[in-house]
């Protein structure tokens, strides 16, 4: 039980685009996802909170216009890195917990190359 | 403010050896403490958590972990290493509703 999936796993894409990644909880309802971006041999930085059928909640130095949450049902969130950039390249995981206050369980992670 | 130390950025240990991944933390009133386990390009896995109660925690593939207040820490241990458990691991913090705070991060390697 408590698996969260990612979609892509990893994704390449051109300057100025914009990505979306889904994060998706397969057998529990998560009331809460979280999203994280993790640079290379660096821990997790925890980039937003979301709540289903409210608006994230971002951390300090985190640009939502350019980082576009949305947490539409109980088992899906989405993160559109929107008019990407090569210094947008990283590694993008998700985490969602069935209660608050409950263990996080994680997504596979998804790795995004702006060139 | 709270914080996870995670003092070591590197342990090797000997296959079938104990090993030990260390972790204090700061952080006001009684935190929730996790370990997590990331292998290369995936995500966190989570090994175990301690709420209350009983000071070692037992978890997923072997490990376990003790909680010592007084020293406040939450050290990761496994009796006897294998090489499948080399990979890069995680404590957490969470005080009270807040969300999870992660040290560094310590790369096991198990030396066969």
């Amino acid at each position: 039980g408590a698996v969260v999936s990612q979609h892509p796993s990893r994704v390449i894409c051109k300057s100025g685009t914009s990505v979306k990644i889904e994060c998706r909880s397969l057998d529990f309802q998560a009331t809460t996802m979280f999203w994280y971006r993790q640079f290379p041999k660096q821990s997790l930085m925890l980039m937003a909170t979301s709540n289903e059928g409210s608006k994230a909640t971002y951390e300090q130095g985190v640009e939502k216009d350019k980082f576009l949450i949305n947490h539409a049902s109980l088992t899906l969130s989405t993160l559109t890195v929107t008019s990407a950039h090569p210094e947008d390249s990283s590694f993008y995981i998700c985490s969602a917990s069935p209660f608050v206050g409950e263990t996080q369980y994680f997504g596979p992670g998804t790795r995004l190359l702006v060139l | 403010a709270q914080s996870v130390a995670q003092p070591e950025d590197q342990v090797n240990v000997a296959e079938g050896n104990p090993l030990t991944v260390k972790c204090t933390y700061s952080v006001s009133g009684n935190p929730y403490l996790f370990w997590y386990v990331q292998y290369p390009n995936r995500g966190l896995q989570f090994l175990l958590k301690y709420i209350t109660g009983d000071n070692l925690v037992k978890g997923s593939y072997g490990f376990e972990a003790e909680f010592n207040k007084s020293q406040t820490s939450f050290h990761l241990k496994k009796p006897s290493a294998l090489v499948s458990d080399s990979a890069l691991y995680f404590c957490a913090v969470k005080p009270g509703a807040n969300n999870l705070f992660f040290g560094t991060g310590t790369r096991l390697t198990v030396i066969p």
